[in-house]
Parts: C-alpha cells; structure tokens; sequence
C-alpha cells in the first residue's frame, strides 16, 4: 500500500534558520505529492503540490519542496524561518489512480525567537 | 468565498447516542472526504465520495456512515459512538485529489 514517512514529529529552529522538514514516499511509480499546514485550532491549508510538471515546486509563504524520484524524496524548505511559521506540517500523497490522500503523521515546527 | 463549512465545531456526546456532523462545500466539488485527525497518527480516511449517490471507504470506516444526496452535502453520521470515536474530524472537498483538497475549520468530537 501507498504511505508516505515523515522523519521527526518535532522540529525546532531559531528565527531566520533554514527550515527543512522531511518526506520521503513508498510507490514504484511516481505520485501525486502535498505539502499541507495546520495552525492551531484551524483546518489544513494546502502548501504545495507537485503534480510532475517541475521537479522544484513553490508554494505560498515562501515555502518550497523538490521532487526526488531517486531518493523517494519530497522534502519541504524555507530558506528563513519565521515566527508565523510555527505550525503542524503533513506530508501528503495521492498514488495514480486512486481518489484518496494519504497523509503521514505530521510534524511540529517551533520557531525560537 | 469558497469554503467548506462543518458543523458543529464542538460536540461532548454520550456513547450510544446518534449524532450527526455536518459538511457543504460551496464549490461545486465533485470529490468529498472525512479524515480523523488523532496525536501522531496523522489524518486518517473514514470515507470518501466522488460524486452524488457514489461513496466508499477509506482507511477507517467502522462506527461511520455517510451520504452523498446533494452534491454540496457530505454528512458524517455515527450511529452508536463510542469512546474510541474521540477525535478531531475534517471534512474536505475537491476537484480531483491530484489537485488537493480544502479542508474544512474540523469538528472536536468528545464521546464520554
């Protein structure tokens, strides 16, 4: 079955530190990838998707991930961290062919002033 | 604005009695789904529905019914909760999973 593995549930940065949290996926073909975040108390709002038009995606907030097929890899990263960016980040994947999302656990990013 | 609305946000029930958590899109979405959000677990499937009259199951489905009889509503209906139904609950909708999902505020459900 389809999973995708995010390494770390906590992560913590000081403010204006690369941020860079983890995702790698299981699928022998490539899928569909999310990135999405969840603030406190709020739903989830969808980063960036990569859908294999470009293996660098951008997203809102400054956010950005890259595809790496060799590596099973979608990892996401910000250049400078915020104080705003202090959220719960998911990983996502859609396998080809199939009408759901699969998400992995999550990881918490604090951001130390 | 285009959302997804779920309704109510938070629900203390008792176990065994019938409740019902509702969702509408105002987007016109063919694909809509229920996810239960737990600590370290991640958002996990109950079911999912691509369009009017047509619904499956997700990773978790047991406890949970659903029905799809208006494109815009997607309610999520436990028959007898129990305990272990405590969670947070989202909705979301979509064109197409290839090109994600909005999610809706989510609904904190506590079943004492």
């Amino acid at each position: 079955a389809q999973s995708v593995t995010q390494l770390g549930s906590h992560v913590s940065v000081s403010e204006g530190a690369l941020v860079l949290l983890r995702c790698n996926y299981s699928s022998s073909v490539p899928p569909y990838l999310f990135w999405y975040v969840q603030y406190p108390n709020q739903g989830l709002q969808l980063l960036l998707k990569y859908t294999s038009a470009a293996t660098l995606v951008k997203g809102i907030n400054g956010f950005e991930a890259e595809f790496k097929k060799s590596e099973t890899s979608f990892h996401l990263t910000k250049p400078s961290a915020h104080m705003s960016d202090a959220a719960e980040y998911f990983c996502a994947v859609n396998p080809s062919g199939r009408r759901a999302l699969t998400f992995g656990s999550g990881t918490r990013l604090q951001v130390q002033p | 604005e285009a959302q997804v609305t779920q309704n109510p946000r938070y629900l203390i029930t008792v176990t065994g009695k019938k409740l019902t958590v509702t969702c509408s899109q105002n987007m016109n979405h063919e694909y809509m789904s229920w996810y239960r959000q737990d600590p370290g677990l991640g958002l996990r499937q109950i079911y999912y529905s691509m369009n009017v009259e047509v619904t499956d199951k997700g990773d978790v489905p047991e406890g949970y019914k659903v029905s799809r009889k208006e494109k815009r509503n997607f309610p999520l209906i436990l028959e007898s909760p129990s305990p272990n139904q405590t969670s947070l609950y989202f909705c979301a909708s979509g064109t197409g999973t290839n090109y994600g999902y909005t999610f809706g505020s989510g609904t904190r459900l506590t079943v004492v």
